[in-house]
């Protein structure tokens, strides 16, 4: 699986929107973009996940450029709830390959 | 709702005692995994188990054992605690995409 670089930290004030770059230049053609994020003392959490297109969901919004090399996830209107660290991910998709490489992630803070 | 849980939020070993953590999933998801997690390290795969009673070592498999008898129960086992397994270990389980985690196990071994 290719290999992704995140900002260790970053802030955001609140009700703004929060945009978590992740770089992954060696992703390959048949690799999907995954994040994840992890609040304090739980278990990561699901966030979304693309191909080639960008994706929407009641959580968050992906953006992948055209070459694929790197992305960013959307807050749109962040909370102090979505203090926590965020994860990207890369990895061949499909069945019977589900397993993840998590780095370390950007830990985000959202300020009052 | 989807649920992971895991046995133990907190426990205390000490070296050389034989452990077991145990995770159990109610979604009748196919896929098991087992990571742990470390401070500036992330979370490293341990274990993860594609179907009953079969197993595949992830990234950091030495040190630990895992048994898969039951496709809803994935168990985690220290055959001889030390004191570098002092971690928190996390469950997980997923059908396709998204891999749902368990609240996790604070272990520390004296």
């Amino acid at each position: 699986d290719a290999k992704t670089t995140q900002p260790p930290s970053m802030d955001c004030a609140e009700g703004r929107a929060a945009n978590l770059p992740c770089n992954h230049s060696t992703i390959s053609g048949n690799e999907y973009v995954y994040w994840y994020r992890q609040i304090h003392s739980q278990g990561p959490q699901y966030i979304i996940h693309g191909l080639k297109n960008n994706e929407t969901n009641e959580m968050a919004s992906l953006i992948i450029t055209e070459d694929r090399k790197s992305s960013t996830l959307i807050l749109p209107h962040a909370t102090l709830r979505d203090t926590a660290v965020y994860y990207c991910i890369v990895r061949v998709g499909g069945f019977g390959n589900e397993k993840l490489t998590f780095g370390t992630g950007t830990r985000l803070t959202i300020i009052p | 709702d989807v649920k992971v849980t895991q046995s133990s939020r907190y426990l205390v070993k000490r070296t050389g005692e034989k452990v077991f953590l145990e995770c159990v999933q109610d979604m009748d998801h196919e896929n098991m995994f087992w990571y742990r997690q470390d401070p500036g390290l992330g979370l490293r795969l341990i274990y993860f188990s594609y179907d009953v009673k079969m197993k595949e070592k992830g990234d950091i498999p030495e040190g630990y054992s895992v048994s898969r008898e039951k496709k809803e129960r994935f168990s985690l086992i220290l055959e001889s605690a030390s004191t570098n397994q002092t971690s928190m270990y996390l469950c997980a389980s997923s059908q396709w995409y998204e891999q749902f985690f368990g609240p996790g196990t604070r272990l520390t071994v004296l």
